[in-house]
């Protein structure tokens, strides 16, 4: 069955570095997602992506973050000047065809900052 | 904004028991989603309502969509330690198909 998979599996970076999340979607999804999720609490949307663009963005993906899809399989997450509130799990998702909405998420990133 | 709360927060129960979980959300929803999350794990996507008062059921697993598509609930028969996780409501956040609001979970241990 695809999945969604992502690294790395736990990056631990000193605060004001930048960091990368990769992850790589099911091949045939259009929507790609990232969420985090703070030790203990719920799941909280960040972006959705599509046809190579932003397509929603909450309050905390500010000037902060960004989101690439490189090339045909990748989809990243930059994470410039990090900060200690940072840390979190960050969970990659995808969504497949139009009229379809269940997400399938990745196994996701524990971003630590020191 | 939109809030989408559930109770319990925390449920025990001893294997066998039922257990249910109630979902409400400050807005209507166009529909409404239900996710597990293993301990250490990922959501893992169960279901999607989408009519009013719509009941969907998964093998011990009933689900419910309120009348005024508020509210939602998870109900689990004869619970195993198979069921432990969180489980998680999620709604669209209004006028988005997309942006997923998630519920505050409810964080199920079953007892053997």
């Amino acid at each position: 069955e695809p999945e969604v998979t992502q690294t790395p599996s736990h990056q631990v970076t000193q605060m004001g570095q930048e960091v990368i999340l990769r992850c790589v979607p099911i091949s045939n999804h259009l929507y790609f997602y990232w969420y985090r999720q703070i030790l203990g609490q719920k799941v909280e949307f960040l972006v959705s992506f599509y046809n190579n663009e932003i397509s929603e963005k909450s309050e905390i993906f500010d000037d902060q973050f960004s989101v690439e899809r490189p090339d045909g399989s990748n989809f990243t997450l930059k994470i410039r000047s990090t900060k200690l509130e940072d840390s979190a799990m960050y969970f990659c998702a995808s969504s497949g065809p139009a009229g379809t909405y269940e997400q399938y998420f990745g196994p996701g990133t524990r971003l630590t900052v020191t | 904004g939109q809030q989408v709360m559930q109770i319990p927060q925390y449920q025990h129960v001893q294997e066998g028991e039922d257990f249910t979980t109630y979902c409400n959300s400050s807005t209507t929803l166009s529909n409404i989603q239900w996710y597990k999350q293993r301990p250490g794990g990922h959501p893992v996507f169960l279901i999607q309502l989408v009519k009013s008062g719509e009941v969907k059921k998964q093998k011990r697993l009933t689900f419910q969509f309120g009348e005024a598509k508020k509210n939602s609930s998870l109900h689990i028969t004869a619970t195993q330690t198979t069921d432990v996780g969180t489980y998680f409501c999620a709604g669209p956040r209004r006028g988005s198909a997309r942006q997923l609001t998630f519920g505050s979970g409810t964080q199920l241990t079953v007892l053997p």
